[in-house]
């Protein structure tokens, strides 16, 4: 089946740029996403893009896909403590419900 | 409008007991997820809802785990004789499906624990 991989931590300071990777196995996914978990909230859509793109911009947010290594990025630029967070990275498999990664971890120093 | 919701935010079992678990979609929405997320993992598809086709239950971990959804909107994810393996958040999210992009709308989950 479909595998997503994450990292489980990164730490920046505030005001510097977080990039969180992930890799995937499907190539056929359609859509790739982008989800936020703030502690003790649900998961939050963040961004998405599609797979015929290699790059999206949205304000802070940077999303980077390649198609051929499998390697999903999202960029944000000017960390703010607010953006402290656990970030999934998810695939659409060809069917509705999503493959996520284990997460990675956003922790934002003043 | 009302997001989802989930009922009990939390809930401690002694392992042996079933639970039971809600889920309300938004409303109009005609799809249904259930994912698991044990502790320091990722979200693990369970089984997932659509309209009046049958559920795709490929997903649930063994014979007991089931799910219902009533009427095409609230879902009840049943868990008999727990394990303690099954302590984990159970997260219920909700969509409508269309052309493109098909968000799903997460709920705060249920935490549940199995003593």
């Amino acid at each position: 089946g479909e595998d997503v991989e994450q990292s489980l931590f990164l730490s920046v300071r505030e005001g510097d740029s977080s990039v969180i990777n992930c890799t995937y196995t499907d190539s056929s996914s359609t859509y790739l996403y982008w989800y936020k978990q703030e502690p003790g909230a649900g998961l939050q859509l963040l961004t998405y893009i599609f797979s015929n793109m290699d790059m999206k911009q949205d304000q802070r947010l940077t999303v980077l896909l390649n198609k051929k290594d499998k390697h999903l990025s999202l960029r944000i630029a000017d960390t703010q403590t607010g953006d402290s967070a656990i970030y999934f990275c998810a695939v659409d498999t060809g069917r509705r419900a999503l493959t996520f990664g284990s997460g990675t971890r956003l922790q934002v120093q003043p | 409008g009302a997001g989802v919701s989930q009922s009990p935010s939390n809930k401690v079992t002694e392992k042996g007991k079933d639970v039971e678990l809600r889920c309300d979609p938004i409303s109009g929405h005609t799809a249904l997820y259930w994912y698991r997320q044990s502790l320091g993992q990722g979200l693990e598809f369970l089984i997932y809802f659509q309209g009046n086709s049958a559920p795709d239950k490929s997903g649930l971990p063994s014979d007991r785990f089931s799910a219902e959804r009533t009427g095409g909107s609230v879902s009840t994810l049943t868990i008999q004789r727990t394990q303690q393996e099954d302590s984990a958040v159970y997260l219920c999210a909700s969509s409508e499906p269309g052309q493109g992009i098909d968000e799903q709308f997460f709920g705060p989950g249920t935490r549940l624990t199995v003593l």
